[in-house]
């Protein structure tokens, strides 16, 4: 069972508008969610994070959206540019315990097309 | 600085071969994790070190993965007699496991394009 989904395989924005990217999990033990961009041939590169204690962070451009009572969250690009046509993937992470690590589970990512 | 690197960046082998994917850390980065992309899909954890211990291997699809790591540096995955379902790209990724800081950052390779004929 996917814990975490990224219902929309792909989005086309124009320059300038906002991108709207959204993830819903399934488990409820959760702490810790990441965005990821991944350009191809390239290893997925960190964007931005948010704790479960917060509902909002921002990081210039990118702005993350918790919902933990709707169990989902979303990454806001503003305004887009083209080069941040990319796949862009949403991961989850349990609180870490002593030397457990903090293993990702990851949604199935969003291809991103921003069009000049 | 150098980041993380993969090698070899791709492999084609026959089924029934093994296979052996290394992977070179960044220098000081304690946490060593790697993971699994099937095509069109996200990515699967394999397989998490604390140094050269491996705590979680939960993720590892069947016997036929095997990984060690040698300190706090290189990491190899082992694959024992391919299969075509186990072509995908295997990425590793690194971080210094900072728990104050909440999750810490892992920083990606390349990956290695495995390809099972």
């Amino acid at each position: 069972d996917q814990q975490v989904k990224q219902n929309s395989p792909s989005l086309s924005v124009q320059e300038g508008r906002i991108s709207i990217l959204n993830c819903d999990y399934t488990n409820s033990m959760f702490d810790y969610f990441l965005w990821y961009k991944k350009y191809p041939a390239e290893g997925p590169t960190f964007l931005i994070s948010i704790s479960s204690i917060k509902d909002k962070n921002e990081d210039g451009r990118f702005t993350v959206f918790l919902n933990k009572s709707a169990k989902h969250l979303s990454l806001h690009i503003v305004p887009s540019q083209p080069g941040d046509s990319a796949v862009y993937f949403c991961a989850a992470t349990e609180a870490p315990i002593k030397a457990a690590g903090n293993k990702l589970t990851f949604g199935g990512g969003t291809r991103v097309l921003v069009k000049p | 600085g150098a980041g993380v690197s993969q090698s070899p960046s791709n492999k084609v082998t026959e089924k029934g071969k093994d296979v052996e994917l290394r992977c070179d850390p960044i220098s000081g980065h304690t946490a060593l994790y790697w993971y699994r992309q099937r095509l069109g899909q996200g990515l699967e954890f394999l397989i998490y070190f604390q140094g050269n211990s491996a705590p979680d291997k939960s993720g590892l699809p069947s016997d036929r993965f095997s990984a060690e790591r040698t300190g706090e540096s290189v990491s190899t995955l082992t694959i024992q007699r391919t299969q075509q379902e186990d072509s995908a790209v295997y990425l590793c990724a690194s971080s210094t496991q900072r728990w104050l800081a909440g999750a810490d950052e892992q920083f990606f390779g390349p990956g290695t394009r495995l390809t099972v004929l």
